[in-house]
């Protein structure tokens, strides 16, 4: 089974901050790769697939990059709306497996 | 819009079998480009892929799950089903059902349910 592992676990940004997040898999998976946002009590929300494609209606302040076996999202200016919890999932095989998420907290 | 909307008892004695419905409104489960997904989530914690169904009735499950769970598919009403066995209490979750978007095999989610918490209690 291939595992995610993002880092860091939490992380403290103020508004108008960078704020990168980075998913490591155990093996390459090529570009497959996706990142969802949730917040409290609310089903995940998909942001980026493919390694670096927005999903439609999703502000532009939010990249992915990497390939093989490195991934970062990256908010280009982190707004109130962005603080929440993030999620990396593989989709390189048949059996799917998520990071451990990241939380972005008010700093 | 397509909508997904998980149905089902919210309290599940242990060593019973969890049994969740997903309807899907909006759109056919029947489309030959998605694939039909189950995800848990235990109170505090992340997210976990229970596993995935095609709607001509292929399946996929997580390994650490692939004894207890039995996904299934129903065209006609256009809803998938999830049923867990042997539940214990680490077994309570929110449950989330989600299409995804896929190719030769399941990508990434596009929708999802809002969720619906199971309880595992005597």
């Amino acid at each position: 089974d291939i595992q995610m592992t993002q880092s860091p676990s939490t992380l403290s940004a103020s508004v108008g901050d960078r704020v990168t997040i980075t998913c490591r898999a155990s093996q390459s998976i090529s570009t497959w790769l996706a990142w969802y946002q949730q917040k409290p009590g609310k089903a995940p929300k998909l942001l980026i697939y493919k390694a670096s494609s927005l999903e439609s209606g999703v502000p532009s302040r939010f990249s992915g990059s990497g390939s093989g076996t490195e991934f970062t999202l990256t908010i280009s200016s982190l707004q109130p709306d962005d603080f929440a919890t993030y999620y990396c999932q593989h989709y390189n095989s048949y059996f799917l497996t998520f990071g451990g998420g990241t939380k972005v907290e008010i700093k | 819009q397509l909508q997904l909307q998980e149905s089902g008892p919210g309290l599940v004695k242990p060593s019973e079998t969890l049994s969740l419905t997903c309807t899907v409104s909006g759109g056919s489960i029947s489309s030959s480009i998605y694939y039909w997904g189950w995800i848990r989530q235990p109170p505090g914690k992340g997210l976990e892929w229970i596993g995935t169904i095609y709607y001509s009735g292929s399946t996929y499950y997580n390994p650490s799950l692939k004894s207890r769970v039995t996904i299934s598919v129903d065209t006609s009403k256009n809803h998938f089903s999830l049923k867990l066995s042997s539940v214990t209490a680490a077994d309570t979750a929110v449950y989330y059902c989600a299409r995804h978007r896929g190719g030769t095999s399941p990508y990434y989610f596009d929708y999802w349910g809002q969720g619906t918490l199971v309880t595992v209690s005597s």
